[in-house]
C-alpha cells in the first residue's frame, strides 16, 4: 500500500536556526496538509495546500511558517527562526480529494535547543 | 476557539464493545467525520469516516446523530493491540473552516 514518508524522522536545531521538513505524499494525491503534534497533546492542524497554494491555515501557521511542493514528489514545511516551543512532532498528510480520508506519514520529531 | 471533546481514557477488555463519543458543537456543515487510531510514534491512522446516520467498515461503526454534533466510534469485539489513541477530525464553522482534531481518547485493553 502506497505511504506517505517524511525525512528526517529525528532533527535537533538550534533555537533561532531555519529548518525544513520533508515529505513524499503518495503520488496520485493532490491535497496536502501539514500537522503539529506537541509532546502528550492531540494533534494540531497548521496548513493544507492544493493546486500549488494554501487553501487553509490555521491561527498556529504565522510568519514564521511556510509551505511549498518544489517539485512533483516533494512538500515542504519551512520553519524560520525556531523557537523552543516549535519542539514537536511534525506530522504531514496528503489525500487524493478532500472529501477522502487524509493517509498520515509517521513524522519528524523536531528537537529545538 | 472551536473545541471537539473527547473523553481522556477508557479501559476496556478484551473481546468487548467500545464506544467512544466525540462532541463537536459548531461542525461544518458539509464536510466528513473522521476517526483516527494512534499508537505511540506513529502517525495517525484512518479509521472510519462517515458524514451522517451510520456507517460500518470491516475493523469498526460509526454513530453520527441528525445535528451532526457529536459522533461515536464503536469497536466492536476489541483486543489487545487496539490500545492506542483515537481521534475524531472534523471541519468546525469558525469563521473559516478549519480542520480540528479532538482532543484524544486513550483507550486501554487489559487481558
Amino acid at each position: 500500500e502506497p505511504e506517505v514518508t517524511q525525512t528526517p524522522s529525528h532533527q535537533v536545531t538550534q533555537m533561532g536556526q531555519e529548518v525544513i521538513l520533508r515529505c513524499v505524499p503518495i503520488s496520485n494525491h493532490l491535497y496536502f496538509y501539514w500537522y503539529r503534534q506537541i509532546l502528550g497533546q492531540k494533534v494540531e492542524f497548521l496548513v493544507s495546500f492544493y493546486n500549488n497554494e494554501i487553501s487553509e491555515k490555521s491561527e498556529i501557521f504565522d510568519d514564521q511558517f511556510s509551505v511549498e511542493r518544489p517539485d512533483g514528489s516533494n512538500f515542504t514545511l519551512k520553519i524560520r527562526s525556531t523557537k523552543l516551543e516549535d519542539s514537536a512532532m511534525y506530522f504531514c498528510a496528503s489525500t487524493e480529494d478532500g472529501d477522502q480520508p487524509q493517509h498520515f506519514g509517521d513524522g519528524t520529531r523536531l528537537s529545538i535547543l | 476557539l472551536a473545541k471537539t471533546t473527547q473523553p481522556i481514557s477508557m479501559d476496556s477488555y478484551e473481546g468487548q464493545e467500545v464506544n467512544i463519543t466525540c462532541s463537536h458543537n459548531n461542525i461544518a456543515t458539509n464536510d466528513y467525520i473522521t476517526w483516527y487510531q494512534q499508537f505511540p510514534s506513529q502517525g495517525p491512522r484512518f479509521i472510519i469516516q462517515g458524514y451522517k446516520t451510520k456507517v460500518t467498515n470491516e475493523v469498526a461503526s460509526l454513530f453520527i446523530p441528525a445535528d451532526r454534533k457529536s459522533s461515536t466510534l464503536s469497536l466492536p469485539r476489541v483486543s489487545l493491540s487496539d490500545t492506542a489513541v483515537y481521534y475524531c477530525l472534523v471541519y468546525m464553522n469558525t469563521g473559516f473552516q478549519k480542520l480540528v482534531f479532538g482532543t484524544g481518547t486513550r483507550l486501554l485493553v487489559s487481558p
